[in-house]
């Protein structure tokens, strides 16, 4: 089980747009800054998102980050059949002294 | 350009240890941490901790604590992980990732090593 929740799998079409939630508490998402991260299985993660709505150079701008309360949103527009891949919330939890997962949302480009 | 390359694959008995290297180039390794996150077959990543290629100061997530043992060689730009007592559940690919502090956000991660516990 999971500290921070994410929705198992998310579908859209190509060109269409698909955000993704991470639902925490004040000890993790509330307080402190969350990462996305991209991944292909078979491959590493890959960063996204960093500080809730920040992109690491060469992440195109189809990717965006927000925060609100103890949630935090993935957004992906113009949906590509390369985006299909498992999206992860990361974020550090002051309760748990630690850095912590979401469960994954599996993106299906139909 | 950035890259962290892991060791290869291993394959281990229950209740041996395990080490993993992580060699770092392409940037200032004693700059960064150093974190190691584990990922089970069909799970999400779990973060096992970190160390600091500077000081040498580390910490570990409470789940791995007395198990675990982070170490690097700034002579050569290598962080290790042993993780010891191993199970049949730590069958697992364990990542090096890079971290410009503590808490998270890891923009360059090694390619993984695969670690199979099976008698």
């Amino acid at each position: 089980q999971s500290v921070l929740t994410q929705p198992p799998s998310v579908s859209a079409a190509p060109g269409q747009k698909v955000t993704i939630s991470c639902s925490g508490s004040n000890s993790n998402t509330g307080n402190n800054y969350v990462s996305w991260y991209q991944q292909i299985p078979g491959t590493a993660p890959k960063l996204l998102i960093y500080d809730n709505d920040k992109r690491p150079s060469g992440i195109p701008d189809r990717f965006s980050g927000s925060k609100s309360g103890t949630s935090a949103t993935l957004g992906i527009t113009g949906l590509q059949t390369g985006d299909e891949a498992d999206y992860y919330c990361e974020t550090w939890d002051s309760s748990l002294s630690g850095v912590v997962f979401g469960g994954g949302t599996k993106l299906i480009v139909l | 350009q950035v890259q962290l390359v892991q060791s290869g694959a291993e394959v281990k008995k229950p209740g041996a240890s395990v080490k993993v290297s992580c060699k770092a180039s392409g940037y200032t390794f004693t700059g960064y941490y150093v974190h190691w996150v584990r990922q089970a077959p069909g799970q999400g990543p779990e973060w096992m901790g970190w160390i600091s290629p500077n000081s040498g100061g580390r910490d570990y997530a409470q789940k791995f604590q007395g198990r675990v043992t982070m170490t690097r060689d700034t002579s050569i730009n290598t962080a290790y992980m042993e993780l010891s007592s191993l199970r049949s559940d730590d069958t697992a690919v364990f990542y090096c990732a890079r971290g410009y502090t503590i808490f998270g956000s890891f923009d360059f991660w090694g390619q993984g090593t695969l670690v199979t516990v099976s008698s």
